[in-house]
C-alpha cells in the first residue's frame, strides 16, 4: 500500500515553455501533498505544501507564480513550471500524506 | 543554523560493519524524526521513524533519539553492499511528519565488499 506515482519520470524542455509534473497517489486519498525540489548533491528542499480544494502554500523564496500548484482532487497534485529556465532544472519529487509522508519517483527536469 | 545537521563527510565501512550516523536539529518542539534512504538517481524511502526518546530497533537498523541534546542516530549492522546510499534524516514538527519535513544534507555510507 501506499504508492505514489509521478509523471513524467523526465522531460526535457527548452527555456521559455511550461512543463507540467503529476503526482497521484494510487492505493489512498490524500488531502496534502508535498512538493520538493533536489538539486545534485544537495538534500531536499521542501517547495510547497498542497491542500485538496485550497490553495497551496508556499516555503519561502519559492515563486507561486512560476510554480503553479493544483491539488483538484484527493489523488492528484500538479505542479507546473512555468516559462521554465535552465537554472530549474532539477530532480522534483512529491510525497503524499497517509499516516506520514510517501515520496513518489520523481520526475527529473531538463531546461536547455 | 541549519534546521537538520548531518556534517560527517562520506563513510566507508567494510562489509558486515557497523556503520553509526548521527544528525542535530535545532527545533526543540520537533516531535517525529526519521531516517531514509536515497539511492543515486532515486526518490528517498524512508527506512525508520522515531517519535520518543530512546532505541528503536528494525531488523539491522537501530534509531537513537535524544530530544534534550536534540540529537538522532542510525546504526546500520552487519552492513551490506546494498546498504551503499545517501541517507537523510528527517525533522517534523508534528507527529508522524503530516506537516512539513525538514531534511539534513544527507551522509552517504559507502560498504565495501
Amino acid at each position: 500500500g501506499a504508492v505514489v506515482s509521478q509523471h513524467p519520470s523526465w522531460v526535457i524542455c527548452k527555456s521559455g515553455t511550461s512543463v507540467k509534473i503529476e503526482c497521484r497517489s494510487l492505493d489512498f486519498q490524500a488531502t496534502t501533498m508535498f512538493w520538493y525540489r533536489q538539486f545534485p548533491k544537495q538534500s531536499l528542499m521542501l517547495m510547497a505544501t498542497s491542500n485538496e480544494g485550497s490553495k497551496a502554500t508556499y516555503e519561502q523564496g519559492v515563486e507561486k507564480d512560476k510554480f503553479l500548484i493544483n491539488h483538484a482532487s484527493l489523488t492528484l497534485s500538479t505542479l507546473t513550471v512555468t516559462s521554465a529556465h535552465p537554472e530549474d532544472s532539477s530532480f522534483y519529487i512529491c510525497s503524499a500524506l497517509s499516516e506520514t509522508q510517501y515520496f513518489g519517483p520523481g520526475t527529473r527536469l531538463l531546461v536547455l | 543554523q541549519k534546521e537538520v545537521e548531518q556534517n560527517s563527510g562520506p563513510l566507508s565501512v567494510p562489509e558486515g560493519a557497523i556503520a553509526s550516523l548521527n544528525c542535530t536539529y535545532s527545533d526543540r518542539g520537533s516531535q517525529s524524526f526519521f531516517w531514509y534512504r536515497q539511492y543515486s538517481g532515486k526518490s528517498p524511502e524512508l527506512i525508520m521513524s522515531i517519535y520518543s526518546n530512546g532505541d528503536k530497533e528494525d531488523g539491522r537498523f537501530t534509531a537513537q533519539l535524544n530530544k534534550a541534546s536534540q540529537y538522532v542516530s542510525l546504526l546500520i549492522r552487519d552492513s551490506q553492499p546494498s546498504d551503499s546510499a545517501t541517507y537523510l534524516c528527517a525533522v517534523a514538527r508534528s507527529l508522524y511528519g503530516n506537516n512539513r519535513l525538514a531534511f539534513g544534507k544527507g551522509n552517504q555510507v559507502v560498504v565495501i565488499p
